[in-house]
């Protein structure tokens, strides 16, 4: 069974701060990963999908790489800003199926 | 706006009710998903639509949940006999294409509480 995991689960930074965001799952057989923003009492924004034969992707100041052999996926954030502040999670679909697998999210909050 | 939309946003009920939640995917998108999220998790997956059929169902889907999504358009999620532990937000989304390899677009989802 996927299981995607996401440490730590809660963040609180400086404004201007250079951000990682990890994301692990145990099952390399995936065909992508989606990473996802969640304002509170909201939807989900799709922010990236990597394929599982991409190394990463790009989009303005958010860079997200995969490393499927590792089980691992990285969101970086570039000169976080108060409007970053929102839950990120990464989810996985899994090789044989349409589902989204997602970690339980980490709580970014940028101070201004 | 053209992206997936769901009615009603909220929902307050009382245990033992019905209720019935709609889903407007993004045009022409032929997939359509739903997810329960309850507070503090990740989404988890219920189920999921190419075109007018349901293909893949979660063990999460009880007897008292059933899906449909008659013209291959919108969809309808109805809970049987709530009860308190039905209490999530209930998100829908979309995709285009035929693998699981597609993007999936989320709606602003329907917020259901039990009483």
């Amino acid at each position: 069974k996927q299981e995607v995991t996401q440490i730590p689960a809660a963040l609180s930074v400086p404004e201007g701060e250079n951000l990682v965001l990890n994301c692990s799952f145990t099952d390399s057989a995936i065909y992508n990963l989606q990473w996802f923003r969640q304002d509170p009492g909201k939807g989900l924004t799709s922010l990236l999908l990597i394929q599982s034969s991409q190394r990463e992707q790009t989009s303005g100041r958010l860079n997200a790489s995969l490393d499927k052999s590792s089980g691992r996926s990285t969101l970086y954030i570039a000169a976080s800003q108060p409007g970053d502040s929102a839950t990120y999670l990464c989810a996985v679909t899994q090789g044989g199926s349409e589902k989204l697998v997602f970690g339980k999210g980490m709580k970014l909050t940028v101070n201004p | 706006d053209t992206g997936v939309s769901q009615d009603p946003r909220h929902k307050i009920t009382k245990r033992g009710q019905n209720v019935t939640f709609r889903c407007d995917p993004i045009s022409e998108h032929n997939r359509l998903y739903w997810y329960r999220q309850t507070l503090g998790q990740g989404p988890e997956f219920l189920t999921y639509f190419q075109n007018e059929a349901q293909l893949e169902k979660s063990r999460l889907l009880s007897d008292r949940f059933s899906a449909e999504r008659p013209k291959g358009s919108f969809s309808t999620l109805e809970i049987q006999r709530t009860e308190q532990g039905d209490s999530a937000m209930y998100l829908c989304a979309s995709s285009y294409g035929t693998s699981g390899r597609d993007e999936q677009f989320f709606g602003p989802g329907t917020r259901l509480t039990v009483l």
